[in-house]
């Protein structure tokens, strides 16, 4: 079956240190790989999405970066963190099209100080 | 893309039977209509997607009806733990990304 990995659970940062933030899928190949940033109280926010290795689409201008480095890795980073960067950060999956269940990771909550 | 709209908070009691509806009215030909459910602290999971009339599955029934304007998610004998917020989407089948809003946050009560 597939699973889906998110590392670290929570994190504490001060603002403008760098982030880097890693998901894992296992269990399947060539996954359509998505982040997605909730502020509290909020709906989710799309950041990235990627359909392969090394081809990333973004959502929303941000001092967010993303990368794909191998099939099933995804890797949201930032240079410099900025307070409005606070949040929870998901990460899913999906088969295909957009028609097919997107599946999500535990999540990492993000604290921007 | 469909732009959707839905209540932002609804109460239940436990046994009782919950709709939620979801107004879409710019609709597209190419959108389909999904529901997803969160739960604090998790990523969303999905519940049920559907295109046109009635679709049910061990979980929940989706209507939608012919002119696709709206939607109505519904929750047969809720109980507790279907407290959790339930976001509508419109989704293109020509796009590969999901547009999430602020859902409807359901609260069950015993």
């Amino acid at each position: 079956s597939q699973t889906i990995h998110q590392w670290p659970a929570t994190l504490v940062q001060p603002v403008g240190s760098p982030l880097s933030l890693e998901c894992t899928v296992e269990g399947t190949s060539n996954p359509n790989l998505y982040w997605y940033r909730q502020a509290a109280g909020r709906g989710l926010q799309l950041l990235f999405y990627s359909v392969g290795i090394g081809q990333i689409s973004s959502e929303v201008p941000q001092n967010l970066s993303a990368s794909r480095p191998q099939d099933r890795q995804f890797i949201l980073s930032s240079k410099k963190l900025l307070l409005s960067d606070s949040g929870f950060y998901l990460c899913a999956w999906s088969a295909g099209t957009s028609l097919d269940e997107q599946f999500f990771g535990p999540g990492t909550r993000l604290t921007v100080l | 893309l469909a732009k959707t709209t839905q209540p932002i908070s609804m109460d239940s009691y436990e046994g009782q039977e919950v709709n939620i509806t979801c107004s879409h009215n710019n609709i597209a030909t190419n959108d389909y209509i999904t529901w997803y459910q969160q739960f604090p602290s998790q990523g969303p999971r999905f519940i049920i997607q559907g295109y046109k009339t009635k679709v049910t599955n061990e979980v929940a029934s989706l209507f939608i009806p012919a002119d696709r304007k709206s939607s109505t998610l519904s929750l047969p004998r809720v109980s507790l733990s279907d407290t959790a917020v339930y976001y509508c989407l419109g989704v293109d089948t020509g796009r590969r990304a999901l547009t999430f809003g602020s859902g409807t946050r359901l609260q069950v009560q015993p």
